[in-house]
């Protein structure tokens, strides 16, 4: 089946070391997106891809980086993550920019120790 | 910026009986999605509408973009405990280089 996957499905790093989420879309979907999620919020966009234009939100902040080297695969970097980087990120595709539907993984649950 | 109604907060019902969702926005949109998210998932989508009126069914769920495009619901009839989560709507304003709002969601819980 076609399917948006995330790995890991939890990940636990330490206060201020590197970490790197991934994601990979079946869908051959132009667009990919990453969210954050906290505990009974919505989802909040930190960013997209359409195709290989990188699209950030006003106020995702620089500590989150992303790359998408393929149309498959998309990856968010925290360079520095804090405890308040501690959340559950999402990653979604869509056919094209101009079409509403979003297809979500199930989610990275990141912990900082 | 734009911000998403979405009303109830939560709702405690009891296995069998029907239950209503809505959300309501500022401005128009042009595509309203409802998403379910379980505990530890990510959500998944169950409806989408497109056009104004538009009534659109999924098995028990019925969902409804409203006339006024700053509307939309969403029905659940004979609800079941595997219908518990967190249901989100998310809309779209408009058709081109625009990304979805979502509203802060509604937790169901089935009582069997």
């Amino acid at each position: 089946d076609a399917m948006v996957i995330q790995n890991p499905r939890y990940q636990v790093t330490q206060f201020g070391k590197p970490v790197t989420l991934s994601c990979s879309q079946t869908l051959n979907h132009n667009v990919m997106y990453w969210y954050q999620q906290k505990s009974s919020q919505a989802p909040k966009l930190l960013f997209h891809y359409y195709d290989k234009d990188f699209n950030n939100e006003a106020d995702t902040p620089d500590n989150f980086q992303s790359r998408r080297p393929n149309t498959s695969f998309c990856f968010l970097d925290i360079r520095s993550p804090g405890l308040g980087d501690a959340a559950m990120y999402l990653c979604a595709t869509s056919r094209d920019r101009g079409l509403g539907e979003q297809y979500f993984g199930p989610g990275t649950r990141l912990t900082v120790t | 910026g734009q911000q998403l109604n979405q009303s109830p907060q939560s709702m405690f019902i009891q296995e069998g009986e029907d239950v209503s969702m809505n959300c309501t926005s500022s401005s128009i949109f042009n595509t309203w999605l409802w998403y379910k998210q379980d505990p530890g998932e990510g959500p998944v989508l169950l409806i989408a509408l497109y056009k104004a009126g538009e009534l659109t069914s999924n098995g028990r769920l019925t969902a409804q973009f409203g006339i006024t495009r700053k509307d939309s619901f969403l029905n659940i009839s004979a609800s079941i405990p595997s219908d518990v989560g967190i249901y989100f709507c998310a809309g779209q304003e408009n058709s081109g280089y625009s990304t979805l709002t979502f509203g802060k969601g509604t937790m169901l819980l089935v009582s069997p």
